[in-house]
């Protein structure tokens, strides 16, 4: 059970490049979704799913896009990368029930730190 | 609008000593949940306790446990027995509305703890 993965770990892009970043859970849970970490700021929500087929905005969803084909995988596309979009993302999952307290904890990746020049 | 508000940048404790890290919530919801999450210096963010707004208990996870004052809309994270390795950023977040498992973070407070 490997829990939330994601990659790269690291990423460098220039301006204007676009990339994918990925994000996998074998946890077979229905939510999952993407935040950004940006110094000072907490985390903040980009966009979600709530099952394959699925998806929704966040509070900060411009320059990024998602797809959910799959319950496992929840790809983060930046579009046209921009140096506002340096940051450390975070992908988190969890199973939407509530019948226990364990089932409210999100489990969250290890982190991409993305810098884009 | 949901918030969440961390008002100590950072804190210092001793070794062996308890610590209070603050959490004030706004939320018209009837029905959330709080939590607190770990952020050591790797930056891999660890669940540490849950604490649902119809639980009539505070929530307790060994060292760590909430005190949950739901009139005052605060959820503080109070550290027992703290260790060096408690050193590391804490962060309050709430369910977002209608208690979806979007989550609402707080800017965080960095604990330092000395020996």
């Amino acid at each position: 059970n490997a829990g939330v993965t994601q990659t790269p770990k690291f990423q460098v892009l220039k301006t204007g490049q676009s990339m994918t970043l990925q994000c996998a859970q074998d946890m077979n849970h229905e939510y999952m979704s993407w935040y950004r970490q940006d110094p000072g700021m907490g985390l903040r929500l980009i966009h979600y799913s709530v099952g394959a087929g699925i998806t929704d905005q966040g509070e900060v969803p411009n320059g990024y896009n998602v797809s959910r084909s799959t319950t496992e995988d929840f790809p983060l596309r930046l579009l046209s990368a921009a140096p506002s979009q340096t940051s450390v993302y975070f992908c988190a999952s969890s199973y939407s029930g509530t019948i226990s307290v364990r089932s409210n904890e999100q489990f969250f990746g290890p982190g991409t730190r993305l810098t884009v020049l | 609008a949901q918030k969440i508000t961390q008002t100590q940048p950072g804190m210092f404790v001793q070794e062996k000593e308890a610590v209070t890290l603050d959490c004030t919530y706004d939320t018209s919801d009837p029905s959330y949940g709080l939590f607190w999450y770990k952020q050591p210096s790797s930056g891999e963010m660890i669940f540490l306790i849950y604490q649902g707004s119809y639980d009539q208990q505070n929530a307790t996870e060994g060292r760590y446990s909430l005190n949950f004052q739901k009139a005052r809309k605060s959820a503080n994270l109070v550290i027992s027995a703290s260790q060096l390795g408690d050193s590391a950023m804490y962060f309050c977040a709430m369910r977002g509305p209608y208690n979806t498992d979007k989550l609402i973070f707080g800017t965080g407070t960095r604990l330092q703890v000395f020996p």
